[in-house]
């Protein structure tokens, strides 16, 4: 069983789209997240939920917006994406919203904007 | 506010050969301290963690102690398989109650090549 789950896997698509990313996490865990991955690898959190409610908005910018319709899916919709959002999107989940907790990471989106 | 600081990489290493990958951190307080592996084409997984000072964390031959006089956290094994190639990652969070809502921040990642 998939603890943390993703798709697509892969998404390519021309600038201007709208495009959607979702998770799943069947750890009963109240927590989840989205980082993004940039090509230097470098990870950056950018939101973070619990039992549904948005927690932590890390000054991303408006086209991107999470949706939490139950403590297992966290999606993420990006309006008029643009060539600087290709990157790699993790979800990630936790027992609890707390330091020390380990997050669970699903496998990763690639997205390509052309 | 916080931050970590991984060694440049990439590292290359022969099999058998020892593994040091350096790892400090900046932050308030007493953050817990990770480890992640993130192997090729797949997602992180957590491959240690320590949450307070002097503590050592350990899995599959690997080992990190949480040093607070040095905000250090270096990553090490005593012999490398071609099976640990991967990108690892140093991070950290705050403690449980914590106003960053255990958000990680993570290094800029090492490469790691090991060559039979």
């Amino acid at each position: 069983d998939t603890a943390v789950s993703q798709t697509p896997k892969y998404l390519v698509t021309q600038m201007g789209n709208d495009k959607s990313i979702k998770c799943e996490q069947n750890l009963g865990h109240d927590t989840m997240y989205w980082y993004k991955q940039d090509s230097k690898k470098f990870l950056k959190i950018m939101f973070s939920y619990n039992n549904k409610e948005l927690i932590i908005n890390e000054t991303v910018p408006n086209r991107f917006s999470p949706k939490s319709p139950d403590k297992a899916h966290l999606n993420l919709h990006i309006n008029s994406l643009e060539l600087g959002d290709s990157a790699v999107y993790f979800c990630a989940s936790s027992q609890r919203l707390a330091g020390g907790d380990t997050q669970y990471f699903g496998p990763g989106t690639r997205l390509t904007v052309l | 506010g916080d931050s970590v600081t991984q060694m440049e990489g990439p590292v290359t290493l022969s099999e058998e050969a020892f593994l040091t990958i350096n790892c400090t951190y900046t932050a308030t307080g007493y953050p817990s301290l990770f480890w992640y592996v993130q192997y090729p084409g797949e997602g992180l997984q957590l491959l240690l963690k320590a949450t307070k000072a002097d503590d050592k964390g350990s899995n599959k031959g690997f080992e990190a102690t949480y040093r607070k006089e040095t905000t250090s956290f270096h990553l090490e094994k005593g012999s490398v398989q071609v099976s640990d190639s991967a990108v690892y990652f140093c991070a950290l969070s705050d403690q449980a109650g914590g106003t960053s809502y255990g958000k990680l921040t993570f290094g800029q990642g090492t490469i790691l090549t090991v060559h039979p």
